[in-house]
């Protein structure tokens, strides 16, 4: 059964930079997927970040293309997103979820982890 | 960017009530419409994708509807691990975007 787990800081100081890890177990990254983030915040809702395919072909959400880069670690089983140059408006849940092979909808997803911008 | 409206933004249920929620895009979507139920504190879960396929597991009592630019997610006979906040979600064009939420609450 394959699982996602979330991992890195919980406090990021603005002007810094957000890094999280999305370790998959039970299965491979490898595998003919894709693999994305989202985050929600009570201000935004659910907000889709980017996702990464198992080629590691990657697509961004316009709205912060400029800051974020997402990365396919396939020996370590892992991908991770970087957002660079936070605000407050940056604090929110952040999920790694899986896209499904029949319809482009999110079929399994991470616990989530709280992350706090910090002036 | 697609805007998702759904609506109500919250309404109230007795166990076993026919409860329905529409979403709305600001433009056609085809069929890449997916519904998420979310309970206090937990990830989303994937109920319906591309309209009306249920995922794997979930209870009968859901389904979806709709075409295009209106859509519809309807829980027969509402029971209590019911009671938890409704997203949709279209795919058809980046980024994906989902709806601000319904709770569904006794």
């Amino acid at each position: 059964q394959v699982q996602l787990q979330e991992s890195g800081p919980g406090l990021v100081k603005a002007s810094g930079t957000l890094s999280l890890t999305c370790a998959v177990s039970g299965g491979s990254l490898s595998s003919s997927r894709w693999w994305t983030w989202v985050r929600q915040s009570p201000g935004t809702g659910l907000e889709w970040i980017g996702e990464i395919s198992q080629s590691e072909t990657t697509n961004y959400n316009p709205s912060l293309r400029s800051r974020v880069t997402i990365l396919a670690d396939k020996s370590n089983n892992r991908f991770s997103l970087n957002l660079n140059s936070v605000t407050a408006a940056d604090t929110a849940v952040y999920y790694c979820a899986r896209v499904g092979t029949i319809a482009t909808s999110l079929d399994l997803w991470g616990q989530g982890t709280l992350v706090t911008v910090a002036s | 960017d697609i805007q998702m409206t759904q609506s109500p933004s919250s309404l109230s249920a007795s166990v076993g009530d026919r409860v329905t929620i529409t979403c709305r895009p600001s433009q056609g979507i085809s069929s890449s419409l997916n519904w998420y139920q979310q309970t206090s504190g937990k990830a989303p879960k994937l109920l319906i994708f591309a309209t009306s396929i249920l995922h794997i597991g979930v209870p009968s009592r859901f389904s979806g509807t709709g075409t295009g630019s209106d859509f519809a997610l309807t829980i027969d006979s509402l029971q209590p691990e019911d009671f938890a906040t409704y997203f949709c979600q279209q795919t058809y064009m980046t980024p994906q975007t989902f709806g601000q939420g319904t709770r569904v609450e006794i």
